[in-house]
């Protein structure tokens, strides 16, 4: 993977409103994907995982994301969000391994999202 | 198990001091990271190891040190500190670095170092 953009720094949403968070990368081989969430004060914490099969993944807190190849797109979704939800997001991207590729992830610079009553 | 640890959680040095911060692992990951996380930044790696006694740079080692004696700890040593690296430091580890064994490298996040250098 060469990298990762993250297309929305600052997301505002309402409570119960629903959220998209767009992630976009760049690589010439297959990848693995994944979604963390850093809130307030803390270290990150797995969100969700693509690695292979189905490209619609489910991950932890009611958070989905979809995996487009053609489009080389991860979007993070949640259908209606919470105030606990304000955190952090960060998309992240590693070449699907083999014995000579780079073994480190690719992160995006991250998605704020602000959940307001 | 405790997971990721980091000590300590915040610290305040001098400019050209030196120390270390400390991250150990008790899921005998073999694979270990320290990253910075700067505001607009996201996240650098800065070295990494793939197991005891081998360690890399990342994209921004200058300043830093790092050893790995151990599956389970992992130290950041700053040489000289420099207000350049104010911020806050996160180490991670991950299972299975070995590409031909699989695995997601899904990392494991400790809760950070904050650290302010004046």
């Amino acid at each position: 993977a060469q990298s990762v953009t993250q297309l929305d720094s600052q997301v505002p949403v309402f409570e119960e409103a629903p959220v998209e968070l767009r992630c976009n990368y760049s690589s010439s081989v297959s990848v693995y994907l994944f979604w963390y969430v850093q809130y307030p004060n803390q270290g990150l914490q797995l969100l969700l995982k693509y690695l292979s099969g189905s490209t619609l993944v489910k991950g932890i807190n009611g958070f989905e994301a979809e995996f487009n190849k053609s489009q080389t797109s991860f979007h993070l979704r949640k259908p209606s969000v919470h105030i606990s939800d304000t955190a952090e997001y960060f998309c992240a991207v590693r070449d699907f391994p083999n014995a000579g590729n780079n073994r480190k992830l690719i992160w995006g610079l991250g998605t704020s999202l602000a959940v307001n009553p | 198990n405790a997971g990721v640890t980091q000590t300590p959680k915040f610290q305040v040095l001098k400019t050209g001091q030196s120390m270390t911060l400390q991250c150990a692992q008790d899921m005998n990951h073999e694979y270990m990271s320290w990253y910075r996380q700067d505001p607009g930044m996201g996240l650098r790696l800065i070295h990494y190891s793939v197991g005891a006694g081998i360690t890399d740079q990342g994209e921004v080692p200058n300043g830093y040190n790092v050893s790995r004696s151990t599956t389970e700890d992992f130290p950041l040593r700053l040489l000289s500190a420099a207000p350049s690296q104010t911020s806050v430091y996160f180490c991670a580890s991950s299972y299975r670095p070995f590409p031909l064994a699989g695995g997601s490298y899904e990392q494991y996040f400790g809760p950070g170092t904050r650290l302010t250098v004046t």
